[in-house]
């Protein structure tokens, strides 16, 4: 079965730089949310997105920001990147009306230099 | 204080053992109650979710969920070596609403 895909895998940038991850949801999930998980930590849930519109705001940055396309990717943009920023970025997807059901791509690890 | 606490253990069992695993939690709202499995440099995996009190079960997994003590269990009958992995607790006010994840605990089957 598709599953959700994430691209890149790896990143790594310098301080102040930016990076654009992307989300591609399993076939005809509606839903997409963005979590981070720092090393030995808990994901925490950044923002997600039903039908290009957002439907739920955790603690994002107000250096990040993201969308929701037509197609239902999503990409996190990410700018004036700080050392704190290295995690593990995830994505998932459900369809809404099953919200509880969220499948987790396999996550792009970001490393800030 | 974090919403969720999980014992981030490391939690080391012989192959065949019933395991617990456990989350408390602080917000009496939450009505959803996930259980994830999540291997090392991978994403976690749902595994059982679970509305309002009560138990479900599904294989060798059984969830439990007891909100009037704010304690949710997962155990793992039989356990086999390829259980080894870190075990999330998850929970949710509702449709639409943020997970709250716990630390998670680090699970070791040992063969």
């Amino acid at each position: 079965a598709a599953g959700v895909i994430q691209s890149p895998r790896h990143l790594i940038k310098e301080k102040r730089e930016t990076a654009t991850l992307k989300c591609y949801p399993i076939p005809r999930h509606d839903t997409v949310y963005w979590y981070q998980q720092g090393p030995g930590q808990d994901p925490q849930f950044l923002i997600s997105f039903y039908e290009k519109m957002q439907s739920d705001k955790g603690s994002i940055p107000d250096r990040f920001s993201a969308q929701q396309f037509s197609d239902y990717h999503s990409e996190l943009n990410m700018s004036s990147l700080e050392l704190g920023d290295s995690a593990l970025y995830f994505c998932a997807s459900s369809l809404l009306s099953n919200y509880n059901e969220q499948f987790f791509g396999p996550g792009t690890r970001l490393t800030v230099l | 204080q974090k919403e969720v606490e999980q014992d981030p253990g490391p939690l080391s069992v012989p192959e065949g053992a019933i395991v617990s695993l456990n989350c408390t939690y602080s917000n009496s709202a939450f009505q959803y109650f996930m259980w994830y499995r999540q291997y090392s440099r991978k994403g976690p995996e749902l595994l059982m979710y679970t509305y309002s009190s009560g138990n479900k079960e599904d294989g060798r997994f059984t969830a439990q969920v007891d909100k009037s003590s704010k304690y949710i269990s997962l155990f793992i009958r039989d356990s086999q070596p390829s259980d080894s992995a870190t075990y999330l607790c998850a929970m949710s006010l509702g449709t639409g609403n943020q997970f709250y994840f716990g630390t998670g605990t680090s699970l070791t089957v040992i063969p």
